[in-house]
């Protein structure tokens, strides 16, 4: 069964900070990786994706992967309250298939 | 920029009833729709999928009969609920594939279902 884990948290940070987020995947064919924000009762907002191993920064976003470790992370700089959220990492095998999402860990980023 | 349009957002009905859930692609051809349950606190969790003109394939432990998916044209595919209980309440989310979306997909706003 294809798995997608994450650290719940919450993780606390204060403004200004960098807030690191982590994922673990179990399927070793997996091509595709998301990173997802999603607010209380909100649908989820795609962030960044990332294909390759190495990393790929968008403004204050880095997402890191290392596919022989199975490891995907996020780097959120320059925290803002705003980003207080609980951001979904999620893993997808070939191109058109179902993306498989982890738990997702709550960030509070304190003013 | 692909946009899903879900509806409705909210919901509340009784036990023993059906509730209908739409998801439209406004500005692109939907080829495969995704739907998802997320309970509180959870993930989301990923019910069945559905190509335009074919049977939805359902996720192991999802009953085919009590969540009737229609995806009868690239632009709208419905989600039913039929004989909704309490424990169906959940916020449901559909998610699209384009012909031409071969990255992300694009999420609806989600229903938030509510049984009674």
């Amino acid at each position: 069964q294809k798995e997608v884990e994450q650290n719940s948290g919450p993780l606390s940070v204060p403004e200004g900070a960098i807030a690191s987020l982590n994922c673990t995947y179990s399927d070793r064919v997996s091509q595709s990786f998301f990173w997802y924000r999603q607010y209380s009762g909100k649908s989820p907002e795609l962030i960044m994706s990332i294909y390759s191993n190495g990393d790929k920064e968008d403004g204050r976003f880095t997402a890191q992967l290392n596919k022989a470790s199975q490891y995907v992370s996020l780097l959120i700089r320059d925290s803002q309250p705003s980003d207080s959220a609980t951001y979904l990492c999620a893993v997808r095998g070939q191109a058109g298939t179902a993306l498989i999402f982890g738990k997702g860990t709550t960030l509070s980023v304190s003013s | 920029g692909a946009v899903v349009s879900q509806h409705p957002s909210r919901v509340i009905c009784k036990s023993g009833t059906s509730v209908k859930i739409e998801c439209r692609s406004l500005d692109f051809q939907a080829t495969t729709m995704f739907w998802y349950r997320q309970f509180p606190k959870q993930s989301l969790m990923l019910m069945a999928t559905s190509n335009e003109g074919s049977k939805a394939t359902y996720e192991q432990g999802v009953e085919k009969d009590k969540f009737l998916i229609n995806h009868a044209s690239l632009t709208l595919s419905t989600l039913t609920v039929t004989s909704a209980h309490p424990e169906d309440s959940s916020f449901y989310i559909c998610s699209a594939k384009g012909t031409t979306t071969n990255y992300g997909y694009t999420f609806g706003s989600g229903t938030r279902l509510t049984v009674v």
